[in-house]
């Protein structure tokens, strides 16, 4: 399966939001509601921000919304903050008991 | 809280196999419906997930590496381990491993998110 296409970057000011997308075809995002969204700083594990497309597991800010329509799914983080400078990855149910990633946005407060 | 540990040698020379094993700590690997997961990340670039093995010792692997991955569990010790044969350059990468709870997709039984990772370890490929 080829990897979900996420931009490279994005980025917004302090207080600002930031929306990030995800496009996938009809077999994985569009498919399925099991989208989910990663935090990553440098040299530390992937986090887990976002799971079924908009459920935020316990801790993680309400600043972190997910959503989704037809084959892309999105990612914004509202009220940025200096912390929420980090690289982001989707992840999603792919079929066959197979999962797929995005390709990452590093998302930069400027 | 469940925590994830991954182990293994931090250097594999081409062609040979790539041994990884992850220690889960504080539940037990057997209890609950869960997807035990290898992903991998080069240096620089994103994630790439490798394959997982069921609660029940079911497996599934990427397409991509299938011909050369096995993935397994060890209710005994608490661990699930990773081998990925004939290994090249670009197979040097971090190597994470990641719990996934049992969803339903469909009405299918199916991997959800990846909620507990491991720190990591990288593997390095070099002779």
């Amino acid at each position: 399966q080829s990897a979900l296409t996420q931009p490279p970057s994005a980025s917004g000011s302090p207080g600002q939001s930031v929306t990030i997308s995800c496009t996938g075809t009809s077999s994985d995002v569009g498919g399925y509601n099991y989208v989910s969204w990663y935090q990553q700083h440098p040299g530390k594990a992937p986090k887990l921000m976002i799971y079924e497309v908009s459920k935020r597991p316990s801790g993680v800010p309400d600043r972190f919304s997910g959503s989704k329509s037809g084959n892309t799914a999105s990612l914004t983080v509202s009220g940025l903050q200096a912390e929420d400078e980090a690289d982001y990855y989707c992840s999603s149910y792919a079929g066959s008991n197979n999962n797929v990633f995005g390709t990452g946005t590093k998302v930069t407060v400027l | 809280q469940v925590q994830l540990q991954e182990s293994g040698p931090g250097l594999v020379k081409p062609s040979q196999t790539l041994s990884l094993t992850c220690i889960v700590s504080g539940g037990s690997i057997s209890s609950g419906s869960f997807y035990w997961s290898w992903i991998r990340q080069p240096a620089g670039k994103g994630l790439e997930w490798i394959g997982h093995v069921y609660t029940s010792g079911s497996t599934n692997y990427n397409a991509s590496l299938k011909s050369r991955v096995t993935i397994s569990v060890d209710t005994s010790k608490n661990q699930f381990s990773l081998k990925l044969s004939s290994v090249t350059a670009a197979d040097t990468a971090v190597y994470y491993c990641a719990r996934s709870y049992r969803g339903y997709c469909n009405s299918i039984s199916c991997p959800g998110a990846f909620d507990i990772w491991g720190h990591g370890t990288m593997v390095t490929v070099s002779s």
